[in-house]
């Protein structure tokens, strides 16, 4: 199936650093969403997006859904162990939140003291 | 936000027989409700869609034969592994959605067939 092309793949980070991650398509999403899922758990909304060039914050956590709607950033701030997990994009392609979600393919953070 | 159960959390079972998962969503009524697949290290992948009172809708390389899916309420789907075998061993999460609000991930079932 279709899948978005997430980057970076992997951070090793220490903590207090910034992250940032990005998620790209080749076509248009309507929705933008950001997951965090540690191990063995389900995926964990942090943020979801629903208009072009929407910028939100959820504490440290901000995102942006891109103007060409085409891709979508999450951005962590002074980050702090219990960020570790692997972060997911996905998107609505078809308007409706209950149209099916397409992922990206992940990044997985490490943070060191 | 929404919460949505998973049951069993972990599963293991003999090669060849059937397993069944559950999935409700326990306060509010999901129209829709997916099921995925999570293989290690790897992403999301979407297996079908299922709509309360109709036939699931399966991704493309998903049989629908092996995966069967019901959803006979707003709050309840149950997906059923048949004549399961190894290379079916694999996380399986659903999710649960309602037209004016967005998905919600149950916590997933651990399937190990050996």
């Amino acid at each position: 199936g279709q899948q978005l092309n997430q980057s970076p793949q992997s951070m090793f980070i220490q903590e207090g650093e910034d992250v940032s991650m990005n998620c790209t398509s080749s076509s248009i999403f309507n929705t933008w969403l950001w997951y965090k899922q540690e191990p063995g758990e389900g995926p964990v909304l942090l943020i979801a997006l629903y208009k072009a060039g929407e910028l939100t914050s959820n504490g440290r956590l901000t995102a942006q859904f891109g103007i060409t709607r085409k891709d979508s950033f999450l951005n962590i701030s002074a980050s702090i162990p219990s960020d570790v997990g692997i972060y997911f994009c996905a998107g609505h392609a078809r308007p409706g939140t209950a149209s099916k979600l397409t992922f990206g393919t992940g990044t997985r953070l490490q943070v060191t003291l | 936000g929404a919460v949505v159960s998973q049951h069993p959390s972990r599963v293991i079972c003999k090669s060849g027989t059937s397993v069944k998962i559950e999935c409700r969503s326990l306060d509010f009524q999901a129209t829709t409700m997916f099921w995925y697949r999570q293989f290690p290290k790897q992403s999301l992948m979407l297996m079908a869609t299922s709509n309360e009172g109709s036939k699931a809708t399966y991704e493309q390389g998903v049989e629908k034969d092996k995966f069967l899916i019901n959803h006979a309420s707003l709050t309840l789907s149950t997906l059923t592994v048949t004549s399961a075998h190894p290379e079916d061993s694999s996380f399986y999460i659903c999710s649960a959605g309602s037209s004016t609000d967005t998905q919600y991930f149950g916590p997933g079932t651990r399937l190990t067939v050996l």
